[in-house]
C-alpha cells in the first residue's frame, strides 16, 4: 500500500534559523510529488510539485527537493510568517491524493 | 483566497441528523474534490467528481453522498450522523480529471457532532 510519512511531527524555530523538514514515500510509479502549507482553521495552500529525482523549485524562503525515495521541503532564514503544517501529499491510483501527516512548524521571534 | 467557496463554516448538529455541505469549485476547474480532516486521522480523501460524474471514490461511508450538479458546484450529504463524524470536511477544486493535477482548496466546514 501507498504510504506517506513526514518528519518531524513539530518543529520549533528560531526566526533566521534555517532547517529542512523530510517526505517520505513508496509509491509504484511517482506521478508527482505535492507541497501544501496548511494555516490553522484553513484549507491546505498548494506549494510545488516536483516530478522527477534531482528536481528543485523555490518560492521565497522555501525550496523543495526529490529524491527517488523522499522530498525535504528547505525553510532559509524563516519568519514568524512560515509557521504552519506542511504537507506533502502522492497521487495514488484510484485514490487520488494520499496525504502525509503534516509537520507543524513554529518560527519564533 | 484559492477561489473555493464552501459553506457553512461551522455546522453543529445531533447524533442521527442529516446535513449537507456545499462547495463551489474555482471558476473553469472542472472537478470537486471532498476530503475529512480530523486529528487522528489526516486529510482522507473522501470522493471526486469532474464534470457531474463520480470519477474516484475514496474510505466514503456509505452513509455520506456527494453529487455534483450542472453549474460544478458540488454537495457532501452526511446522514446518520455519529460523534466519530465530528472533523473538518474540505472540497477543493483542480482544471482536469487527471489525479497528478494540483489541487487548491476551501477554507472547510467544520462540523460538530453532540
Amino acid at each position: 500500500e501507498d504510504q506517506v510519512t513526514q518528519s518531524p511531527e513539530a518543529l520549533r524555530l528560531q526566526e533566521g534559523e534555517s532547517s529542512s523538514l523530510n517526505c517520505s514515500y513508496t509509491v509504484s510509479g511517482l506521478r508527482g510529488l505535492f507541497w501544501y502549507r496548511q494555516d490553522p482553521g484553513k484549507g491546505p495552500e498548494f506549494l510545488f510539485t516536483l516530478y522527477s529525482a534531482g528536481e528543485e523549485k523555490e518560492k521565497e524562503r522555501l525550496k523543495a527537493t526529490l529524491t527517488k525515495k523522499e522530498s525535504f521541503l528547505h525553510i532559509t532564514a524563516p519568519k514568524p510568517e512560515d509557521s504552519a503544517t506542511y504537507l506533502c501529499a502522492v497521487p495514488q491510483y484510484g485514490q487520488n491524493f494520499v496525504f502525509g501527516p503534516g509537520t507543524r512548524l513554529s518560527v519564533l521571534p | 483566497d484559492s477561489g473555493v467557496t464552501q459553506t457553512p463554516k461551522h455546522l453543529i448538529t445531533a447524533t442521527g441528523q442529516r446535513v449537507t455541505l456545499r462547495c463551489s469549485p474555482r471558476s473553469g476547474d472542472l472537478s470537486v474534490y471532498w476530503y475529512q480532516q480530523s486529528l487522528d486521522q489526516g486529510l482522507q480523501f473522501l470522493i471526486q467528481y469532474y464534470n457531474g460524474e463520480e470519477r474516484a471514490k475514496g474510505n466514503i461511508l456509505e452513509r455520506f453522498s456527494a453529487q455534483q450538479f450542472p453549474d460544478l458546484h458540488s454537495e457532501l450529504n452526511l446522514s446518520s450522523l455519529e460523534l466519530g463524524d465530528s472533523a473538518l470536511y474540505f472540497c477543493a477544486s483542480s482544471v482536469g480529471s487527471e489525479d497528478n493535477s494540483p489541487l487548491h482548496f476551501g477554507n472547510g466546514t467544520r462540523l460538530t457532532v453532540t
